[in-house]
């Protein structure tokens, strides 16, 4: 079935950095984008960017700009997430979605299971 | 402070009609589509309405969407104990996707 799983949990101290990996199965994997949402504890959804996964391309969050890098492995289908100069707000947990792109922007039908990043030192 | 305004929470009994409002501005809603998602505690988010008024296959036709200018709205009709969760709307923004604060559902 089609899933996007994602790595284990991490616990960073503030300046460190943290990548997270996201592997899809069950699609073709570069017939879609791969976005990044995350939630801090108590809070709602923000979304973080997204990576075109045929070529590369990515639009970050201008809040992010600077601190954050995604890229992929196509070989193994794997999207990853990288933030650096971690804070204490960036605990959170991340998601990585696909976009449903015949739904209209905005719009992600699969989502990971999330990942737990605690920033503390 | 969320791009889109969204009231905290929301309640009803089971079998109730309960109603949730997406406020945006013409940047978002009012040229781009609305989705809603949900959210049942300690899982990822779930697609329930899309291109705002359309259900993904699977999700219950107690759910329906809708759009008036630059406001949304998310119905829940036959409330059932199930639908307690948190929904989110969200929509394009300046190159970027924009949510909701999020409205918790209780039923009562």
């Amino acid at each position: 079935q089609v899933q996007l799983v994602q790595s284990g949990a991490e616990v960073k101290k503030p300046g460190a950095s943290v990548k997270v990996s996201c592997k899809a199965s069950g699609y073709t994997f570069t017939s879609y984008g791969i976005s990044w949402v995350r939630q801090a504890p108590g809070q709602g959804l923000e979304w973080m960017g997204w990576i075109n996964t045929y070529n590369g391309n990515t639009n970050y969050a201008q809040k992010l700009q600077g601190r954050v890098t995604m890229t992929t492995d196509t070989s193994t289908s794997t999207a990853y997430m990288e933030l650096r100069s971690l804070r204490s707000d960036d605990t959170a947990v991340y998601y990585c979605a696909r976009p449903w792109a015949a739904a209209g922007k905005g719009a992600f039908d699969i989502w990971g299971q999330g990942t737990m990043v605690t920033v503390s030192s | 402070q969320s791009v889109l305004t969204q009231p905290p929470s929301a309640s009803g009994t089971p079998g109730q009609r309960v109603t949730i409002s997406c406020s945006g501005s013409s940047s978002n809603i009012g040229s781009n589509t609305v989705n809603w998602y949900q959210q049942l505690p300690g899982t990822a988010p779930k697609l329930l309405i899309y291109s705002d008024n359309q259900r993904p296959s699977g999700v219950p036709d107690r759910f329906s969407g809708s759009k008036s200018g630059t406001s949304a709205s998310l119905a829940i009709s036959g409330l059932q104990s199930e639908d307690e969760a948190d929904y989110y709307c969200a929509a394009w923004h300046d190159r970027s996707v924009v949510f909701g604060g999020g409205t918790k559902v209780t039923v009562l």
